[in-house]
C-alpha cells in the first residue's frame, strides 16, 4: 500500500518561503497524480495543486502565483514551495495521491504537517 | 469558482441512518467524492465517483448524486463513525479540486 510522509520546517516567518517534501513509499510515482492540500486548524480543506509523473502541473488559481510543485522521481519525492507567506498560510499541509486519475478523488493521504507562519 | 454547500452538523443515534448532504449547482453532472476525517487524523476517502466504495470501507457507507444534491448515507451508524465529512468535486472550468465546508457528524 502506498504511504506518504510530509516533512518540513514547522515554523516559517512572514514573507519567507514555505518548503515541504512528501516522500512516497510502497509504490512508484508513475501513473498517479500527486497533490498538495491544506487545512487551517478547525477549517475546511483547500486544494493547492497537483503534479503528474511526467511533470505536468496545475494549481488552484487563488494560489498559482505563489505555489510551485515539483517531482523527483529518483528519490520518490514530491515537493511544494509557497512564496511570500503570511499568517493566513498557517495550516496542516497534506500530500495526497490520486491513483485512478486526477479527477478520481484522493486515494491516499499523508499524515499532514502543521506549518505555522509567525515572526 | 464552484461552490459546495454542506450543513455544519448532523446528529444521529447509534444504529440509525445518517444522511449527509452536499449541495451545488447541477452537481448531478459532476463526479462527487467523500472523505471522512477523525480528530487529529488525515482525511480518508470513503466514496468516489458518486457511489463507489474503496475496498477497505464498510458496506454501510453509500453515495448518490442527482440534480443539485449529492448524499452520503451511513447505515447502522456506530460510535466510530463520528467524524467530519467533506464532499469534493473537480471544478472543470478552473481545473482544480473544490471541497465543501464539511459536516460534523455526532453519534448521540
Amino acid at each position: 500500500q502506498v504511504q506518504l510522509q510530509e516533512s518540513g520546517p514547522g515554523l516559517v516567518k512572514p514573507s519567507e518561503t514555505l518548503s515541504l517534501t512528501c516522500t512516497v513509499s510502497g509504490g512508484s510515482l508513475r501513473g498517479s497524480y500527486w497533490s498538495w492540500i491544506r487545512q487551517p486548524p478547525g477549517k475546511t480543506l483547500e486544494y493547492i495543486g497537483y503534479i503528474s509523473f511526467s511533470g505536468t502541473t496545475k494549481y488552484n488559481p487563488s494560489l498559482s502565483s505563489r505555489a510551485t510543485i515539483s517531482i523527483d522521481t529518483s528519490r520518490n519525492q514530491v515537493s511544494l514551495s509557497l512564496t511570500s507567506v503570511t499568517v493566513a498560510d498557517t495550516a496542516f499541509y497534506y500530500c495526497a495521491a490520486s491513483i485512478g486519475g486526477v479527477h478520481g478523488g484522493f486515494d491516499y493521504w499523508g499524515q499532514g504537517d502543521l506549518v505555522t507562519v509567525s515572526s | 469558482s464552484y461552490v459546495l454547500a454542506q450543513s455544519p452538523s448532523e446528529s444521529v443515534a447509534p444504529g440509525e441512518t445518517a444522511r449527509i448532504v452536499c449541495g451545488g449547482n447541477n452537481i448531478g453532472g459532476k463526479s462527487v467524492h467523500w472523505y471522512q476525517q477523525k480528530p487529529g487524523q488525515a482525511p480518508v476517502l470513503v466514496i468516489y465517483h458518486d457511489r463507489n466504495r474503496p475496498s477497505r470501507i464498510p458496506e454501510r457507507f453509500s453515495g448518490s448524486n442527482s440534480g443539485n444534491t449529492a448524499t452520503l448515507t451511513i447505515s447502522r451508524v456506530e460510535a466510530g463513525d463520528e467524524a467530519d465529512y467533506f464532499c469534493q468535486v473537480w471544478d472543470s472550468i478552473r481545473d482544480h479540486a473544490v471541497f465543501g465546508g464539511g459536516t460534523k457528524l455526532t453519534v448521540l
